[in-house]
C-alpha cells in the first residue's frame, strides 16, 4: 500500500536558518503530494502541493519539487522565522483513490531567536 | 468565511457511554471525511464520504459509524467508546472525491475515554 515516510522531529532551528524536512513516499500510480502544517491548537492547513513529476509546490517561502525519480518531496526554506514554529506533515493522494490522504507521521520544528 | 466546524472541541468521557461529534462545512462539498491523530502515527483515515447518502471505510472504522443526510454535515458516532478511542479527531471535506483538489480541515476534537 501508499506510505509516507518523513524525518524524525523535533527539529530545532535558529531564526534565518535553513530547513529541509525530508519527505518520500512509496506508492502505486501517480499521486499528488502536498504538504500541510499544523499550529499548535489547530487543524491542517494546505501549504503547498505538486501534482505531477518535476512540478514545484511553493508558498509563503516554502518549497517542494516533486522528485519522481527519487519518489521524494522535500520542503524548504530559506530562512525561517519563529512564527514557523509548527508540525509538518508529507501527505499524498492517489488519483482514482478516493481522495484520501496518506499522510507521514509529521515533524515538528522549533525556531528559536 | 469558508470553514469546516466540529463540536465539541474537547470532551472527557467514560467507556461505553455513546457520543457523537459533529461536523459541518459551509463550502458546498461533495466529499468530507474523518481522521484521528495519534502520536508517531500521523493522520489516518477513519471514514469517508463521496456525496450525500455514500460512506465508506477507511483505513480505521472499527468501533465508528457515520453518516451523510446532508451535503453540509457528517457526524461521527461512536456506539460504545474504548479508551483505544482516545485521541485527536480531524474532520476534512474538499470539492470533490475524484480531483485530489486539497482537504479543508476542522480545528480538531480532542476525545478522551476513560
Amino acid at each position: 500500500g501508499d506510505s509516507v515516510t518523513q524525518m524524525e522531529g523535533p527539529v530545532t532551528l535558529s531564526e534565518e536558518a535553513f530547513l529541509t524536512i525530508n519527505c518520500t513516499y512509496t506508492a502505486t500510480g501517480y499521486p499528488s503530494l502536498f504538504w500541510y502544517v499544523q499550529y499548535p491548537g489547530e487543524g491542517l492547513q494546505l501549504l503547498l502541493k505538486a501534482t505531477k513529476a518535476d512540478d514545484k509546490g511553493s508558498n509563503k517561502g516554502f518549497e517542494a519539487t516533486y522528485r519522481k525519480e527519487t519518489t521524494s518531496f522535500h520542503l524548504e526554506k530559506g530562512s525561517v522565522q519563529v512564527s514557523d514554529s509548527a508540525v509538518y506533515f508529507c501527505a499524498l493522494s492517489e488519483t482514482g483513490g478516493g481522495n484520501k490522504l496518506t499522510f507521514g507521521t509529521g515533524t515538528q520544528l522549533k525556531v528559536e531567536l | 468565511e469558508a470553514q469546516v466546524t466540529q463540536n465539541p472541541r474537547y470532551l472527557i468521557t467514560v467507556t461505553g457511554k455513546k457520543l457523537t461529534v459533529t461536523c459541518s462545512q459551509n463550502m458546498n462539498h461533495e466529499y468530507m471525511s474523518w481522521y484521528r491523530q495519534d502520536p508517531g502515527l500521523g493522520l489516518r483515515q477513519i471514514y469517508y464520504s463521496m456525496n450525500v447518502e455514500v460512506t465508506d471505510k477507511g483505513d480505521v472504522p472499527e468501533g465508528y459509524k457515520v453518516s451523510r443526510k446532508e451535503k453540509r454535515n457528517f457526524p461521527l458516532i461512536l456506539e460504545s467508546p474504548s479508551p483505544n478511542q482516545t485521541s485527536l479527531y480531524f474532520c476534512a471535506s474538499s470539492f470533490d472525491g475524484y480531483s485530489n483538489q486539497p482537504q479543508h480541515f476542522g480545528d480538531g476534537t480532542r476525545l478522551s475515554i476513560l
